[in-house]
């Protein structure tokens, strides 16, 4: 079974631009996420969508970031403009409602961001 | 709130060694989740154990094993016999009607 897949794996940007990342979770799985990890933290979620619709975006700072999922497979995030505090890495996951390992996301490799 | 803590930020050990990796959580949900995860120089969140609340049962898979105290509010892993690829973050998780939340993680290095 193929895993969660993040592209691109690397992106390095000036303050102001803008990026986009792209996550194609596991087949079948409804549930989706985006998480912010900085260095030596914890992953912190960003935005939850269950299919296409948005389940939890409160810790989503939606001056600047936006994250879509249009058609409840795959989802693209973007920072527009970036400012130097969001160098990070940003990790996908996905997750299965529903059933018994509703519990257990299951994540990509991430995007490292680095925001000069 | 939900809150997890690993007070430990970095641990060396030479291989062979044994290995324990502390995980308090704070939660007032009463049915919730404990996970770890391994995440390796590469990046990505390997998933190796859930635990829900009402299960105490300690569990093993292979040289890995898990303590989950509810009286303690402590969920630790132990590496028996340590080998250099266990190198890696390792986090602890809490889930319970709301949001995952990670600790910060630990940091184990085994050297040769």
């Amino acid at each position: 079974e193929a895993g969660v897949a993040q592209s691109p794996r690397y992106k390095i940007i000036e303050k102001r631009q803008s990026v986009a990342f792209w996550c194609n979770p596991i087949s079948g799985h409804a549930t989706l996420y985006w998480y912010q990890q900085i260095l030596g933290q914890g992953p912190k979620l960003l935005i939850q969508f269950q299919n296409n619709g948005v389940v939890d975006d409160s810790q989503l700072p939606k001056d600047r970031f936006s994250a879509e999922r249009l058609k409840g497979v795959d989802s693209t995030l973007k920072i527009q403009p970036a400012k130097l505090e969001d160098s990070a890495v940003y990790l996908c996951a996905s997750s299965t409602p529903g059933t018994g390992d509703q519990e257990t996301q299951y994540f990509g490799p991430g995007t490292r961001l680095l925001v000069l | 709130a939900q809150k997890v803590t690993q007070a430990q930020t970095e641990i060396s050990v030479v291989e062979k060694e044994d290995v324990t990796l502390d995980c308090v959580y704070e939660t007032r949900d009463t049915t919730y989740y404990l996970f770890w995860y391994k995440q390796p120089p590469s990046g990505e969140l390997v998933f190796l154990i859930r635990r829900n609340s009402f299960d105490e049962q300690n569990e093993i898979s292979g040289r890995y094993s898990w303590n989950f105290q509810k009286s303690t509010s402590s969920f630790n892993f132990t590496i028996t016999a340590s080998q250099v690829v266990d190198s890696a973050v390792y986090f602890c998780a809490l889930r319970g009607y709301s949001t995952l939340t990670f600790g910060k993680g630990t940091m184990l290095l085994v050297s040769p």
